[in-house]
């Protein structure tokens, strides 16, 4: 079946250590999200690649980086993971073109900080 | 975008009908309602949308008011499987693509 996948499911780091998470697509679909999703709390959008372009949210810290090296991969880096940044990470796609359309989400990648 | 305001919890018994509101008063004429639903520790998966038409798929129905603030999701028979945090979200349709931006939801518990 056609899917979105991340990996790792379930990531540890050291606090300030570089950690890097990946999404895989099989839908061959035009743009690929980010999200951050805190316990208890609704995703957060931190930004997203339509094709090649990258759109970073406002307010987006910069301590998050994105790379989209093909249509089917996309990584998030966290250069420096604090303790704040401990969550859910989902990564979702969408077509983007010919109409309205809805997400595809991975499963996620808890991320946890120590 | 539009913003949507839900209850935050609602309980169901099982095999009944599931009836989720969602009021979203300042939604605009491109934008589009979906709905999400989110189980736990796993990712939001897509159930319905529409734009002003009620829409059935094999998941729910999406009954629609004619003046567009407000619309309900409907489960027709709700399962143990379908508690889950269901989100209500407007999105317009810009450039052939649409960002969505969560809301808190609805956390739907179905009782046995």
């Amino acid at each position: 079946d056609a899917m979105v996948i991340q990996n790792p499911r379930y990531q540890v780091t050291q606090f300030g250590k570089p950690v890097t998470l990946s999404c895989s697509q099989t839908l061959n679909h035009n743009v690929m999200y980010w999200y951050q999703q805190k316990s208890s709390q609704a995703p957060k959008l931190l930004f997203h690649y339509y094709d090649k372009d990258f759109n970073n949210e406002a307010d987006t810290p910069d301590n998050f980086q994105s790379r989209r090296p093909n249509t089917s991969f996309c990584f998030l880096d966290i250069r420096s993971p604090g303790l704040g940044d401990a969550a859910m990470y989902l990564c979702a796609t969408s077509r983007g073109t010919g109409g309205v359309n809805g997400y595809t989400f991975g499963s996620g990648t808890r991320l946890t900080v120590v | 975008d539009a913003k949507t305001t839900q209850p935050p919890s609602m309980d169901c018994a099982e095999g009944r009908a599931a009836n989720l509101p969602c009021n979203h008063s300042t939604i605009s004429g491109n934008e589009y309602v979906y709905w999400y639903r989110q189980i736990h520790s796993q990712g939001p998966q897509y159930i319905i949308h529409g734009l002003k038409n009620n829409e059935t798929n094999e998941m729910a129905s999406l009954i629609i008011t004619e003046d567009r603030k407000s619309s309900t999701l409907i489960l027709p028979h709700a399962t143990l499987r379908d508690t889950a945090v269901y989100y209500c979200i407007v999105s317009p349709n810009s450039g052939g693509y649409q960002k969505v931006t969560f809301g808190i939801g609805t956390k739907l518990q179905v009782i046995p």
